[in-house]
């Protein structure tokens, strides 16, 4: 049963425009959140992060978004641009058995 | 720039032979991660360690997967025998594990394929 749901799996958008990726979750222990950007044949890479406790973070052209009530964060990212184009993966953290649990990714294909 | 080395990149054997994938944590780092991309499951986990003792290996099967920390920089997974349903990029990452918030830091991947 996958506790991390990414339902969309893939998503286009025009370059200058907002890229908006969710995310939804099922475990209420889930304490960190994270978002991680794939390349074809790279490793993930950090993107950003929210605690629990925290309804938005922001780090450049990047926002993400926590509704605890509705168990759903989202990635904002705004201008889109080329580079964007990655798979992108949502990630759960329980602190209480140090576990990370990933959903399914989402590829966005950010369109010049 | 610190980085997680995975060895092989890329691993093609028959079904029944046995496959060693090797990982070495960014230095300083306490924590390792074996995970598995597939289309339909995104990044499994399969194993983690937290100062070289494993701390949960749930997500492999056991009859056939093993995960060791020989030292502090070097992590192995291991298959054997291997099976055509193994096909698939393994990843290792590592961490701090000193904060709940620290980003894992993630490998390039063993792309394995069984035939």
């Amino acid at each position: 049963d996958q506790q991390v749901k990414q339902n969309s799996p893939s998503l286009s958008v025009q370059e200058g425009r907002i890229s908006i990726l969710n995310c939804d979750y099922t475990n209420s222990m889930f304490d960190y959140f994270l978002w991680y950007k794939k390349y074809p044949a790279e490793g993930p890479t950090f993107l950003i992060s929210i605690s629990s406790i925290k309804d938005k973070n922001e780090d450049g052209r990047f926002t993400v978004f926590l509704n605890k009530s509705a168990k759903h964060l989202s990635l904002h990212i705004v201008p889109s641009q080329p580079g964007d184009s990655a798979v992108y993966f949502c990630a759960a953290f329980d602190s209480g058995t140090y576990k990370y649990i990933f959903g399914t990714g989402t590829r966005l294909k950010v369109l010049a | 720039d610190a980085r997680v080395t995975q060895t092989p990149r890329h691993k093609v054997t028959e079904m029944g032979q046995e496959v060693t994938m090797r990982c070495q944590p960014i230095l300083g780092h306490n924590t390792v991660f074996w995970y598995r991309q597939t289309m339909m499951q995104g990044l499994e986990l399969l194993a983690y360690f937290r100062n070289r003792a494993p701390l949960d290996d749930s997500g492999m099967p056991k009859d056939r997967f093993s995960a060791e920390m020989p030292d502090a920089t070097l992590a192995t997974l291991k298959i054997q025998p291997s099976e055509p349903r193994d096909s698939a990029v393994y990843f290792c990452a590592s961490g701090l594990g000193t904060a709940s918030n620290q980003p894992q830091h993630f490998g390039d991947g063993t792309r394995l394929s069984i035939l």
